[in-house]
């Protein structure tokens, strides 16, 4: 198993929808989580950070964390065509001062103008 | 504000060979992380430089080794290439202890 599984989509949606992306965690020792957004052929762009449970809101994205569920999500309202792009989770703990992410493998969403 | 860079931006190596991958961190940041993305995958992580020193390292083997310079640009080696070795190589800075990291756009590399 994994020790984080992320919805694999892909996942197509029309142009305003609410998008839900999803990741489940396995090890109770993570406890900073970041959504990151890359385009193709790109590096991954940091969206949103949290290290507590609850919803963390940033213009039109929302970072949702349970960690009693071991479960993150990232919504996205009102979603642009320039959403499209994969959206990775990624979840840390602190050893020291190293810091070291642990990715899901993404999930690809197009939005359709 | 400069974000990070890499260099090259694609290199194609065949098996047995060996390359290096350079990175400069963003502007500020003391600590250099590397991670290997194969098609389809998440980023997995290498391992991490602070002051020049290895500071937490991954699930790869010792033909995967690093640099840090003092002005905290950074280089990945990799010998003795291995076909399953292609994939976009990542490097990300950020501040000691700090959590967030943020990401140069890529060496994608192929070994043939």
């Amino acid at each position: 198993q994994k020790e984080v599984e992320q919805d694999p989509g892909p996942l197509s949606v029309p142009e305003g929808a609410i998008v839900s992306l999803n990741c489940t965690y396995s090890n109770s020792a993570f406890q900073y989580f970041m959504w990151y957004r890359q385009y193709s052929r790109k590096g991954p762009e940091l969206l949103m950070y949290t290290y507590s449970s609850g919803n963390k809101e940033d213009g039109r994205f929302t970072a949702q964390v349970d960690k009693s569920s071991k479960y993150i999500s990232l919504f996205i309202r009102d979603s642009q065509p320039s959403d499209s792009a994969t959206y990775l989770c990624a979840l840390c703990f602190s050893s020291g001062s190293a810091r070291q992410l642990t990715f899901g493998s993404g999930t690809q969403l197009t939005v359709l103008p | 504000e400069t974000g990070v860079t890499q260099s090259p931006t694609h290199l194609i190596k065949t098996r047995g060979q060996q390359v290096t991958l350079r990175c400069s961190s963003q502007s500020g940041h003391n600590t250099v992380s590397w991670y290997q993305q194969a098609l389809g995958q998440g980023p997995q992580f290498i391992f991490q430089y602070y002051r020049e020193e290895e500071n937490g390292r991954g699930n790869f083997p010792p033909r995967f080794s690093g640099l840090q310079f003092p002005n905290y640009s950074s280089e990945l080696n990799v010998n003795a290439l291995e076909l399953d070795d292609s994939a976009l190589y990542l490097c990300a800075s950020s501040l000691v202890g700090a959590n967030e990291q943020f990401f140069g756009p890529g060496t994608r590399l192929t070994v043939l």
